[in-house]
């Protein structure tokens, strides 16, 4: 199994404070990404990064920023927390390019914005 | 936004029953369709990864076949086990950079004993 945690595992938050998830890989990995989970939406990519400071935007990326200094650290952070963020996040990250590029999972984060 | 479907959403089954589920997906600029199993309280994990128009994969009792022309991909479970209880994703990998995966919403398979 890749070594991908995530931490926290569980939030809980009030609307309009920040939130910070990080997730941490120790495969080396170029590729990471940021996801969340809702019902009906299967997995929907937020941000991706293909390396240390290189970011870009997925399908749902406004009320969400990400960095990347270190090739096995990725944060998600919530600028200002909203009840419609409330959902379960996860990372993965994966090889350099190609059409067998497997993500690998983290545990995820479950947060809750009251 | 790329539009990747997966049916039925559930589907619940008895032991011993072989069953197979659908997910559609974009047919142009096609590079890679993956494969992923979901255990509830778990993360995904990749099952295959599908790149070729009439690949067919095969791990234990599940496979599953391509077609990249019309942009499907079936998913079969022979003698479905109370174990393959999960959500299978499918994820549409096209040919541009950042090999961003777009997910379907997944198919709960729920087998009875």
């Amino acid at each position: 199994d890749a070594g991908i945690t995530q931490s926290p595992r569980h939030k809980v938050t009030e609307t309009g404070t920040p939130v910070t998830l990080r997730c941490h890989q120790t495969e080396n990995h170029r590729y990471m990404y940021w996801y969340r989970q809702d019902p009906g939406h299967g997995l929907r990519l937020i941000h991706y990064s293909y390396g240390v400071k290189d970011t870009d935007k997925g399908e749902v990326s406004d009320g969400y920023s990400v960095s990347r200094s270190k090739t096995e650290d990725f944060l998600l952070t919530l600028e200002s927390a909203t009840s419609s963020q409330t959902s379960v996040y996860f990372c993965a990250s994966g090889q350099q390019g190609g059409a067998l590029n497997e993500q690998f999972f983290g545990p995820g984060t479950r947060l809750t914005v009251l | 936004i790329l539009n990747v479907e997966q049916s039925p959403q559930s589907l619940h089954v008895q032991e011993g029953d072989s069953t197979n589920f659908t997910c559609s997906f974009p047919s142009s600029n096609f590079y890679a369709l993956h494969w992923y199993r979901w255990e509830t309280a778990k993360s995904p994990e990749a099952l295959f990864v599908m790149t070729l128009n009439g690949d067919e994969k095969k791990k234990g009792r599940i496979s599953a076949t391509l077609n990249t022309k019309e942009g499907y991909s079936y998913l079969y479970i022979k003698g479905s086990q109370p174990e393959d209880s999960a959500t299978y994703l499918c994820a549409f990998n096209p040919n541009r950079p950042g090999n961003m995966l777009t997910f379907g919403g997944g198919t709960r398979l729920m087998v009875k004993p």
